[in-house]
């Protein structure tokens, strides 16, 4: 089956510190890759994705590379702002598999002054 | 924002009662998902429909059924409440590539 691996949070960092969450996925078939965001009280966010392997995702500036061959998909930022605290899932969907995601259990970020 | 809105936003029922919740979407799209936030489960899907009256089970679906009978709404019962049901839902959309969310819906059953 497919099945989505993300790092253990709570992660809590200082302004302008470089953010790493990672993510490594297993998957039957040739999956999409997917970075969401849920700020608190609120739904989740597309924030990146990536279609097919080498592919780089970017957005607000953050980036993840989809990276075939260690099966990852590891979500950065060089320098996090306050604002950036939220909630951070990694997802996959499988093409033709009724767009239906898998998403990992997703990784607490807090951005202290 | 893919003009998705749920309701109830926060309910409180008892163990055994009929609970209905409703996605109503504004976009057209064809998909939509039910799917439920717990912590430490991440998102799990439980239902999903790809168009009208057509809907399939997802990966927690014991204890849910779903109906589409217009394509812009999407309703979710749980047809006897059981503590383990107290959850957050959310509704989604299929646009393009993307899922799009709802606000959610905080359900607590005692």
């Amino acid at each position: 089956g497919n099945s989505v691996t993300q790092m253990e949070g709570p992660v809590t960092l200082s302004e302008e510190a470089f953010l790493t969450i990672n993510c490594t996925y297993t998957a039957t078939g040739y999956p999409s890759l997917f970075w969401y965001v849920q700020y608190p009280g609120e739904g989740l966010q597309l924030l990146l994705k990536a279609t097919k392997a080498d592919d780089k995702g970017s957005n607000k500036g953050f980036e993840a590379t989809y990276r075939k061959e260690t099966t990852s998909f590891h979500l950065e930022k060089g320098s996090v702002q306050v604002s950036d605290s939220a909630v951070y899932f990694c997802a996959l969907t499988i093409t033709g598999g009724g767009n239906k995601l898998t998403f990992g259990t997703g990784t607490q970020l807090k951005v202290e002054l | 924002d893919a003009g998705i809105t749920q309701s109830p936003r926060h309910k409180v029922t008892e163990t055994g009662t009929p609970v209905t919740l409703r996605c109503h979407q504004t976009e057209n799209h064809r998909y939509m998902y039910w799917y439920r936030q717990d912590p430490g489960h991440g998102l799990r899907l439980i239902h999903y429909s790809y168009g009208v009256k057509d809907t399939d089970k997802g990966e927690v679906s014991d204890g849910y059924s779903v109906s589409r009978s217009k394509t812009e709404d999407f309703l979710l019962t749980l047809e006897s409440a059981t503590s383990s049901q107290t959850s957050v839902y959310f509704c989604a959309t299929q646009g393009g590539e993307t899922q799009y969310f709802g606000p959610g819906t905080r359900l607590l059953v005692l």
